[in-house]
């Protein structure tokens, strides 16, 4: 069974940093693209960013670009959403995702990290 | 970005009805499109991708129509862990844009 299992949420101010990571288990993880999505409160969800297999290609939303790093470490099966110079809406839930089935359709979610971003 | 609009916002049915669900995008994605189950405490679900096709482990209840710019999504005799919200999502273009949700309640 597929498990994703987010870390590294909290409370952190405006211009300040914070690491997520994603661990992961139950499918080959170095086989597959991974992507993160957001949801902001009572907002629809967002994708963020999304990374090959490698890690040698990364994509991101226009407005994480340069402040965003997606990265993983495949031989720890897992993912990090590197977050820097945050703003306060970058405040929402962090999903990672399992991108299998075809690029950008996310078909194993984790159950999430939030991050508050507020003074 | 391709722009997803989804109705109605709020659905209130009963089990056993059948209800349907319409995704439209701004410009034609063709049939790159998913549907997503998201409940309360529990990891959100992928149910449908290229647009009708049934993810591993989908209730056969569940089906998906439409390409181009209009799509749908139906729940026929609806049990009552159907009741949840629902995303539409396109992935025709980059970047990945969703829909704004549909939250499916008991009547």
């Amino acid at each position: 069974e597929v498990q994703l299992v987010e870390s590294g949420g909290g409370l952190v101010q405006p211009g300040r940093s914070l690491k997520l990571s994603c661990a992961a288990s139950g499918f080959t993880f170095s086989n597959y693209y991974m992507a993160w999505v957001r949801q902001a409160p009572t907002k629809g969800l967002e994708w963020v960013a999304y990374i090959s297999t490698g890690g040698g290609s990364t994509y991101y939303r226009d407005s994480v670009k340069g402040r965003f790093t997606i990265s993983r470490d495949n031989a720890k099966s897992t993912l990090y959403l590197q977050m820097d110079s945050l703003r306060s809406e970058d405040t929402a839930t962090y999903y990672c995702t399992t991108t299998r089935v075809y690029p950008y359709v996310m078909d194993a979610w984790g159950q999430g990290a939030s991050v508050t971003v507020s003074s | 970005d391709v722009q997803m609009t989804q109705s109605p916002s709020y659905l209130a049915a009963s089990p056993g009805e059948s209800v349907s669900i319409s995704c439209k995008a701004s410009k034609s994605i063709s049939n790159n499109l998913a549907w997503y189950q998201e409940k309360p405490g529990k990891a959100n679900k992928l149910l449908i991708h290229s647009g009708s096709t049934l993810q591993s482990g989908t209730p056969s209840r569940f089906s998906g129509s439409g390409s181009g710019t209009d799509f749908t999504l139906t729940i026929r005799s609806l049990e009552s862990e159907d009741f949840a919200v629902y995303y539409c999502q396109q992935y025709n273009e980059y970047p990945p844009t969703f829909g704004a949700g549909t939250k499916l309640e008991l009547k």
